[in-house]
């Protein structure tokens, strides 16, 4: 089992630039979720999905973040327009159906915005 | 409100020695308790969870024991490793309304394991 996939690793970019993060949970689960992290605040759960469908997006900070999950085994998360206060880490998980609070993590992409 | 926090943001322990990581909740319907842990550039793993009903649960070298009554949680590592130097996160799983149960996360507490 490959785990939960995302990319890219690390990105670097200019203020006002788009952003768009990429997610392959793992084959079977049917939940998926974005999460935030940063020293300041932790964790933060910014939306998930179940079986593709947005259920909860109360954490997504502004307009300026958008998710899609088109299908069971792709996500993004784009940030439109980039802004610095944006720089942290981006974890997507996902779970399975039978153990739906049991999150699996990807390794994160580590944004960094100039 | 509903807050997860933790008692010791960072923990230094001998090879060898057990190690316990102290947890406080503050919402009472919580009915679901999660620990991970995460390694230095890595995304979190789960470690060992715990329903509302149980007191304690034990996996390999580690055990979760829960006191509602004071609304406390705590990993216990036994002979703590190297390898288990990381961040450890509890996390608490509450219903919201329309039944949409989601996971607080505390902090994180650092545990630093010296040789």
């Amino acid at each position: 089992d490959a785990g939960v996939i995302q990319s890219p690793r690390h990105e670097v970019t200019e203020m006002g630039q788009e952003v768009t993060l990429r997610c392959k949970p793992i084959s079977g689960h049917n939940s998926l979720f974005w999460y935030r992290q940063t020293m300041m605040r932790g964790l933060e759960l910014l939306i998930y999905f179940n079986n593709n469908v947005p259920i909860d997006d109360s954490g997504m900070p502004e307009d300026r973040f958008s998710a899609k999950m088109p299908n069971a085994s792709f996500s993004t998360l784009k940030i439109q327009p980039s802004e610095p206060r944006d720089s942290a880490v981006y974890f997507c998980a996902s779970s399975p159906r039978q153990e739906n609070e049991k999150l699996f993590f990807g390794s994160g992409t580590q944004l960094s915005v100039l | 409100g509903e807050s997860v926090g933790l008692h010791l943001p960072t923990l230094s322990v001998q090879e060898g020695d057990n190690s316990i990581i102290n947890c406080a909740y503050s919402n009472s319907a919580s009915d679901y308790f999660i620990w991970y842990k995460q390694e230095s550039g890595k995304g979190p793993q789960f470690i060992i969870d715990i329903r509302s009903n149980m007191d304690k649960r034990q996996g390999q070298r580690v055990t979760v024991l829960l006191n509602k009554t004071v609304k406390h949680l705590s990993l216990q590592i036994a002979a703590t490793q190297p390898g288990d130097s990381a961040v450890y996160f509890c996390a608490e799983n509450i219903t919201h309304a329309g039944n949409n149960r989601k996971l607080i996360w505390g902090l994180g507490t650092s545990l630093a394991v010296n040789p």
